[in-house]
Formats: C-alpha cells, sequence, structure tokens
C-alpha cells in the first residue's frame, strides 16, 4: 500500500489561501488521493478526491502532480473554522473486494486571525 | 438524513467488561467500517464489512468482533475489555461499488471510551 508523508504543522492567515502538500512517492496507478479533515475530536469529514487531473469543489482544490507523486490541497480563502488536522490518504487495495483509506498523523492546520 | 450515528457517546468500562458500540447509517451504504484513534494518532481500520452479512478484520482487530445482520448497522462488540482499549471509536460507510477505488467514507461523530 501506499505511503504519505504531510508536514505536521502549518499556519495561514485569516482570508489568505492555504496550502497543504502530500508526497505520495510509491502511489500506484490505479489508487486515488484522498484528503480528509478533523475538526477537534469530531469524525473526519471528506473534502476532496483525484485520480490524475486536477479537481475543485465547494471546500477546496485538489493539485496532483504530472509523475502524480505528490498533491496539494488548496483552501482558497481560509477562515479560523478551517483549523483542523488535514489528512492525505491514498486508497489501496485489500484484496477483499474493498478499497481502504490508511490515515497517518495529518497536518495540523492553524488559521490566524 | 441523519447519516451516519453511533451510540453511546461516551462509556466508560471496568477491566474485563462487555459492550457492544452501535453504528446505524441510513445511506443504503454497502461498506461499513470501525476505526479507533488514540490521542495524537490518525485512525487505524479494526473491522469492516462489503456488505449484510459479512464482514472482515482491519490492521488492529484483536480483542474485537463485529456483525453485521442488517445492512444499516454495524455492531462492534468488545468481549472483555482492556485499559489498552481506552480510545475514540469512529464508525464510516460508503457506497461500495466492488472494485471502486474512489469511493467516499462518510463518518460519524464517535464513541470515547474509557476502560478502567
Amino acid at each position: 500500500d501506499a505511503k504519505t508523508t504531510q508536514p505536521p504543522s502549518m499556519d495561514c492567515a485569516e482570508g489568505r489561501a492555504a496550502n497543504l502538500p502530500c508526497n505520495h512517492s510509491t502511489i500506484s496507478g490505479n489508487e486515488y488521493v484522498y484528503w480528509y479533515r478533523q475538526i477537534h475530536s469530531q469524525g473526519p469529514q471528506y473534502i476532496i478526491h483525484g485520480l490524475k487531473n486536477n479537481e475543485t469543489n465547494e471546500m477546496a482544490s485538489l493539485i496532483i502532480t504530472e509523475d502524480r507523486k505528490s498533491s496539494t490541497l488548496i483552501l482558497p480563502h481560509a477562515t479560523l473554522r478551517d483549523t483542523a488536522v488535514y489528512y492525505c490518504i491514498v486508497t489501496w487495495n485489500s484484496g477483499a473486494g474493498s478499497y481502504q483509506l490508511t490515515f497517518g498523523k495529518g497536518t495540523k492546520l492553524s488559521v490566524i486571525p | 438524513n441523519a447519516g451516519v450515528t453511533q451510540t453511546p457517546k461516551f462509556r466508560v468500562l471496568k477491566t474485563g467488561q462487555s459492550m457492544t458500540l452501535l453504528c446505524a447509517q441510513d445511506m443504503n451504504h454497502e461498506y461499513m467500517y470501525w476505526y479507533r484513534q488514540d490521542p495524537g494518532m490518525g485512525l487505524r481500520l479494526i473491522h469492516y464489512s462489503v456488505g449484510e452479512g459479512t464482514t472482515a478484520k482491519g490492521e488492529v482487530p484483536d480483542g474485537y468482533n463485529v456483525s453485521r445482520l442488517k445492512k444499516q448497522n454495524f455492531l462492534l462488540g468488545l468481549e472483555s475489555a482492556a485499559p489498552s482499549q481506552t480510545s475514540v471509536y469512529f464508525c464510516a460507510s460508503s457506497l461500495g461499488l466492488a472494485g471502486w477505488a474512489s469511493d467516499t467514507q462518510y463518518f460519524g461523530p464517535g464513541t470515547r471510551l474509557t476502560v478502567l
């Protein structure tokens, strides 16, 4: 299964874009990149996912490099409510007809007023 | 839609006691999952189910049992609780098209369990 590497913490000024990097150098061709976040002990919340192309939704944008070895999650206008732990995850095939998520320690994003 | 709900929200057990955590989803999802999260750590998969009547082991299954008698419910049991099982337990569900890597998981609010 592919593993990810994220910085343990980042700060971002309120109203500015938050760019969260993730390395996944061992990702294989059919594995997706997912981003979730966890706000203070709540259940993780889905943000966005992608395979090869860049993706955008109402919450964020996901930029995946052409070689797929790294990606960046962009929160375009960070607010204080975006303070959370952000997890970059690569799905892997468990061999039982199911793709699993493996959560690392994530990046603690602090949005500063 | 309530999404994914978990019962109870909090529980304190003594070593050796048993209990069952209930997860329910109203999204007609095929797949359901149980995770645990220890302080400062990411989530680790305990067991999962790819459909009614089926279960499979995840990364840390020892000391836990599960059952999926109804599609909407996934139960996690602790037969003889140990202090090492003090954790926050999260349930999740996903649509679960077999072999579909693009399958978003939706999480419940968690159950905080303390074993003394």
